[in-house]
């Protein structure tokens, strides 16, 4: 079956600017989840979700940050009046039920810069 | 905060060496795991091993686990070029998500 996908790839736009991350997560994973990576970096935590239950929002960096699941399906990263510092590689992985940690597959990640 | 920390943050080696990187981290764990990754995109899982369990292996791959030290390390016997890739280690406890370490860097030389 398909794997996690993510769009767009790259996406390039000037501070200021609101942009909108997509992460399709492999069917039948209720818990999903998005990292930041700088370059160079480790993953950063961002926030997960796990079922109907509320997400843990606890790795977002600031209000500029917020994300919604549909069900369990598609997640949207909204970062709103982009900053250079948010250039990143931004990661969505989904796993099944989160229950001590489970394995997580990733998506190729979309790779943002603000000019 | 990062839970996991690799060491060391980059290594380098000959094809056919034996490359080992380690992991310590903070709290109890459920598991702990190890990712793979390539020129910066996604992760790729490799193994995990449980709190209960010592060593695991997969192919060429040799993971421990000392929860008494809170330690743990990946060792990947017959290095090939192919290898050379990013590291991470990560840590799953009861009702969090996975916490990661900032990675060994491998470079495989031919």
């Amino acid at each position: 079956g398909a794997g996690v996908s993510q769009s767009p790839s790259n996406k390039v736009t000037e501070k200021g600017k609101d942009v909108e991350l997509r992460c399709d997560p492999i069917s039948g994973h209720t818990a999903l989840y998005w990292y930041r990576q700088r370059l160079g970096q480790g993953l950063e935590f961002l926030i997960y979700f796990q079922g109907n239950s509320a997400p843990d929002k606890s790795g977002l960096p600031s209000d500029r940050f917020s994300a919604e699941r549909t069900g369990e399906s598609v997640s949207t990263l909204t970062i709103q009046r982009t900053q250079q510092e948010d250039s990143a590689v931004y990661l969505c992985a989904s796993s099944l039920p989160l229950a001590g940690g489970r394995e997580q597959y990733f998506g190729p990640g979309t790779r943002l810069t603000v000019t | 905060s990062q839970q996991g920390e690799e060491d060391p943050q980059a290594l380098s080696i000959q094809e056919g060496e034996n490359a080992t990187m380690n992991c310590s981290y903070k709290t109890s764990i459920n598991n702990l795991q190890w990712y793979r990754q390539n020129s910066g995109r996604g992760l790729v899982h490799l193994i995990l091993i449980r709190s209960n369990e010592r060593e695991k292996h997969s192919g060429r791959l040799r993971v421990t686990l000392d929860t008494s030290k809170k330690s743990s390390s990946l060792l990947i016997t017959a290095s090939r070029a192919a290898d050379t890739a990013s590291y991470f280690c990560a840590t799953g406890q009861a009702g969090t998500a996975l916490i990661f370490g900032k990675g060994t860097t491998l470079s495989v030389s031919s």
